[in-house]
């Protein structure tokens, strides 16, 4: 299985809503992130998660809340977001520095997204 | 915050030629990898190269690294209708004793049956 797997596809939420993105891989891999793609853009990296622990948060507003409860699952908690928001939300995985890859590194899995849109 | 700078931003080819996409990059990397990505959706792996190679191939594909001049290219030769996509090259780089990929802008290709 080489699939990450997000839920929902789509999401439509209003400014006052709490809402949640989900991600699930069953690749072994103890790296998980989350990254956020606006139209025409890149992924812009938001957060990644080594062996279920926060290790990077590149800055993120406190609106978006990650949470990884076990090394298959990665959350993104939404509350109180603004309609520049409405993006395509991206989890992927892979095997973490000094894992099973050594040093070198691997590629990551990326999920198809949750497509939000904030109204 | 961009790592990489591909070129071309767009790109439009005919069926059966040879697409040729840029990136450059600023830092220090472990490896650079290159993703496609269909209409918005989620991104393809397609290769990686790691800092220590300069040419690695994978069927239709061709990827050399500088690490002097800190570049990349990507070569997808013999090019099909179906490679019609958006590229990005991907740098990985360690922050805190993690890793994170850091995407370029993109090369958009098409290509023209």
């Amino acid at each position: 299985d080489t699939e990450v797997t997000q839920t929902p596809k789509h999401l439509v939420m209003g400014m006052t809503n709490k809402k949640s993105l989900k991600c699930e891989q069953h690749m072994g891999h103890r790296a998980m992130y989350w990254y956020k793609q606006k139209a025409k853009k890149p992924p812009e990296l938001m957060f990644v998660y080594s062996y279920e622990k926060l290790s990077i948060n590149e800055s993120v507003p406190s609106r978006f809340s990650p949470e990884c409860p076990n090394s298959s699952l990665l959350n993104l908690h939404l509350h109180a977001l603004q309609p520049e928001d409405s993006a395509l939300y991206l989890c992927a995985s892979s095997h973490p520095k000094g894992g099973v890859r050594g040093d070198t590194g691997t590629e990551a899995f990326f999920g198809q997204g949750t497509r939000l849109t904030v109204v | 915050s961009q790592q990489g700078e591909e070129d071309p931003q767009a790109l439009s080819i005919q069926e059966g030629e040879n697409a040729t996409m840029n990136c450059s990059y600023k830092t220090s990397i472990n490896n650079l990898q290159w993703y496609r990505q269909n209409s918005g959706r989620g991104l393809v792996h397609l290769i990686l190269i790691r800092s220590n190679e300069r040419e690695k191939h994978s069927g239709r594909l061709r990827v050399t690294l500088d690490t002097s001049k800190k570049s990349s290219s990507l070569l997808i030769t013999a090019s099909r209708a179906a490679d019609t996509a958006s590229y990005f090259c991907a740098t990985d780089l360690t922050q805190g004793g993690s890793e994170k990929l850091v995407f370029g802008k993109g090369t958009k290709l098409t290509v023209n049956p």
